[in-house]
């Protein structure tokens, strides 16, 4: 079982919106601003689209945004692509041992 | 461009040994931290170990503690895992994460090697 729960699958149609949850606790998510997001097309290395809960590396799309509220953080996807279609990780800095926490992935699908 | 390549997978026997490599490329390997993270076949990711840029500070998964060493060479900007006493539950696609330089993040992965414990 994850340390962060995201839902297994969300579906969107091209230029709908689309948003991935991440829920963790007050030891990682709610207690620091240390999220970030991974893309992963299949066979591939993950990418990263958002760090630091809300901040977009250079060269990703600004269709990608990131915030948090509380325990929860969140990814929105707007003007969905077929590209888009991947599996997506949160990840968290966590007070435990582990240090790196991440989810268990969403599956998204673009209809 | 930056690359990562990591190299040293394959099939071991449960209580074997393996050795990983990754070699890096297009950045000042020494000024930066860098990990390991991997996946289960049809899984999600972990986060398995950390070595800061002069090997000063090291961190490692409680799953992998006492089993798993973390190492880097800056003369040959490469960065190493020693895996022994392995497990079933550790084979996994083995990726090397250059670290962004704070809020634990992970700006750039290879392509991974894969791993498989097995009798």
């Amino acid at each position: 079982q994850s340390a962060l729960t995201q839902p297994a699958s969300v579906s969107g149609s091209p230029g709908q919106s689309i948003t991935i949850s991440c829920t963790g606790a007050s030891s990682d998510v709610g207690g620091y601003n240390y999220v970030s997001w991974y893309q992963q097309h299949p066979g591939k290395a993950p990418k990263l689209m958002i760090y630091d809960v809300s901040n977009r590396p250079s060269g990703v799309s600004n269709r990608f945004s990131g915030s948090k509220s509380g325990n929860t953080a969140s990814l929105t996807i707007s003007g969905l692509q077929a590209e888009d279609e991947a599996d997506y990780y949160c990840s968290s800095y966590t007070s435990s041992n582990t240090l790196v926490v991440f989810g268990g992935g969403t599956k998204l699908t673009v209809l | 461009e930056v690359q990562l390549v990591e190299s040293g997978g394959g099939l071991v026997q449960p209580g074997g040994s393996l050795r990983l490599s990754c070699a890096a490329s297009g950045f000042t390997f020494s000024t930066y931290s860098m990990n390991w993270v991997r996946q289960a076949p049809g899984k999600g990711l972990e986060w398995v170990s950390y070595i800061s840029s002069i090997s000063s500070t090291i961190y490692y998964a409680d799953s992998v503690k006492g089993r798993f060493t973390i190492s880097r060479d800056n003369a040959k900007n490469s960065v190493y895992l020693q895996m022994n006493s392995l497990r079933a539950e550790d084979t996994a696609l083995y990726y090397c994460a250059k670290y962004r330089g704070s809020g634990w993040s992970f700006d750039y992965w290879g392509q991974g090697t894969l791993v498989t414990v097995s009798s």
